[in-house]
């Protein structure tokens, strides 16, 4: 069974400042994985995603995310936070040929000014 | 434009009426999804199809229903089994088995009183 952790349930950041969002999954073989971020009463936008190939992989609004297999992580990084960026992130997960996405329970982003 | 669309965007319903939320996307994908999301929880998954008129219980399917009988839609009944109804609903689609992410679209609010 595969699943997905995000610690930190609510993070503060100083504008401009890094931005660091943590995911770890749990699964047999080497997952999809993606992040997704969701403004209030909105649906979810993909920022990115990891499938093959390159393990550091960019995405929309200056965010990117690493997928290091040894420590089965793929966290989430901006290095200057903006106050656009204040929104819920998820990350999940996807196994090669299964239907299913399986989430995060999301990390809530406060920017401060 | 193409999109995923749910309407309403608000519903409000007394207990013990069955209700059913729209979704429709003309992105001409073959796989769509339904997923519910409470606060703390994350997403998660009650039912989705792969193919007209077939369709999978996702990790939550009692109290709901489906059915899939155009490509282009895929309504969500809630039903008066459903014990704690309240929450908010996204709809999401992906081009197929080949395909790695979901699109989301904007979801709708239930509440039922």
């Amino acid at each position: 069974a595969q699943s997905v952790t995000q610690l930190g349930s609510h993070v503060s950041v100083s504008e401009g400042a890094l931005v660091l969002l943590r995911c770890n999954y749990s699964s047999s073989v080497p997952p999809y994985l993606f992040w997704y971020v969701q403004y209030p009463n909105q649906g979810l936008q993909l920022l990115l995603k990891y499938t093959t190939g390159a393990t550091l992989v960019k995405g929309i609004n200056g965010f990117e995310a690493e997928f290091k297999k040894s420590e089965t992580s793929f966290h989430l990084t901006k290095p200057s936070a903006h106050m656009s960026d204040a929104a819920e992130y998820f990350c999940a997960v996807r196994l090669f040929g299964n239907e299913k996405l399986t989430f995060g329970t999301g990390t809530r982003l406060t920017i401060i000014p | 434009d193409g999109g995923i669309t749910q309407s309403p965007k608000y519903l409000f319903r007394k207990e013990g009426q069955n209700v059913t939320l729209s979704c429709e996307q003309n992105l001409n994908h073959d796989a769509m999804y339904w997923y519910r999301q409470d606060p703390g929880q994350g997403l998660r998954l009650i039912y989705y199809s792969q193919i007209v008129n077939d369709f999978q219980k996702g990790d939550i399917a009692e109290g709901y229903s489906v059915s899939r009988e155009k490509k282009e839609s895929f309504p969500l009944t809630v039903t008066s089994a459903q014990k704690n109804p309240t929450a908010f609903y996204l709809c999401a689609s992906s081009p197929g088995t080949r395909s790695y992410e979901q699109y989301f679209g904007p979801g709708t609010r239930l509440t039922v009183t």
